[in-house]
């Protein structure tokens, strides 16, 4: 079965120090990989995606991913946490060929203390 | 920026009532979607739409239905409401480009809609 796996229900840090929120798939074919955000009360958010192309992917608010084929992993960075970013994390994978198919995974909470 | 809006931020129903969402974009895109989100289980597609008219079934489509009259609104109805549909409900847009219905999806506020 094609999924997306959160392995972290909750990632804690504090604030001034990096942060990885972690992302696996299995999915066939090439899928187009995405992280959204969801802060307290609202929809998501696009932060930044990987369709082809350089395997380090820049984003909204300084965040970053980078694309493992060999691993299937398409983890979230950020080199220096803000207190503002704590909020419901969601990865996604979209495929595109042979009809149309979306997975999320079940979201990872980040909390960012300061 | 898109915009994309749902009638509702909260809804109290009743079990047996019969329920419209509806979900507005201002970017005319061609696709729209329809997810539910609950805890643990992150976002599961209910309907999809590419175009006006046309509409097809995500993972969740049981007791749902769908309508796309026109291109910037996309409708989600419940026949008759179910405790088991509660839940928060999103709506999407994408814009198709390159990636088609697999390209950036923009999301409304949500609307969070219990069933007593």
């Amino acid at each position: 079965a094609q999924s997306v796996a959160q392995p972290e229900d909750q990632v804690n840090v504090a604030e001034g120090n990096p942060l990885t929120v972690k992302c696996t798939y299995s999915v066939s074919g090439n899928p187009y990989l995405f992280w959204y955000v969801q802060y307290p009360n609202r929809g998501l958010q696009f932060l930044l995606k990987y369709i082809t192309g350089d395997n380090l992917v820049k984003g909204s608010y300084g965040f970053e991913a980078e694309f493992n084929k060999s691993q299937t992993s398409f983890h979230l960075k950020k080199p220096s946490a803000l207190v503002s970013d704590s909020a419901l994390y969601f990865c996604a994978v979209s495929l595109h060929t042979g009809g149309f198919k979306t997975i999320f995974g079940a979201g990872t909470r980040l909390f960012v203390k300061a | 920026d898109v915009k994309v809006t749902q009638s509702s931020r909260y809804l109290v129903k009743r079990t047996g009532e019969k329920v419209f969402l509806e979900c507005v974009q201002d970017m005319d895109h061609e696709n729209m979607f329809w997810y539910r989100q609950d805890p643990g289980l992150g976002l599961r597609l209910i309907y999809f739409s590419y175009d006006v008219k046309m509409k097809e079934k995500g993972d969740i489509p049981e007791g749902y239905s769908v309508s796309r009259e026109k291109k910037e609104r996309f409708s989600l109805i419940l026949e008759s409401a179910s405790t088991n549909q509660t839940s928060m409900y999103l709506c999407a847009s994408s814009g198709g480009l390159a990636g088609g219905l697999a390209d950036t999806q923009y999301f409304g506020p949500g609307t969070r809609l219990t069933v007593l």
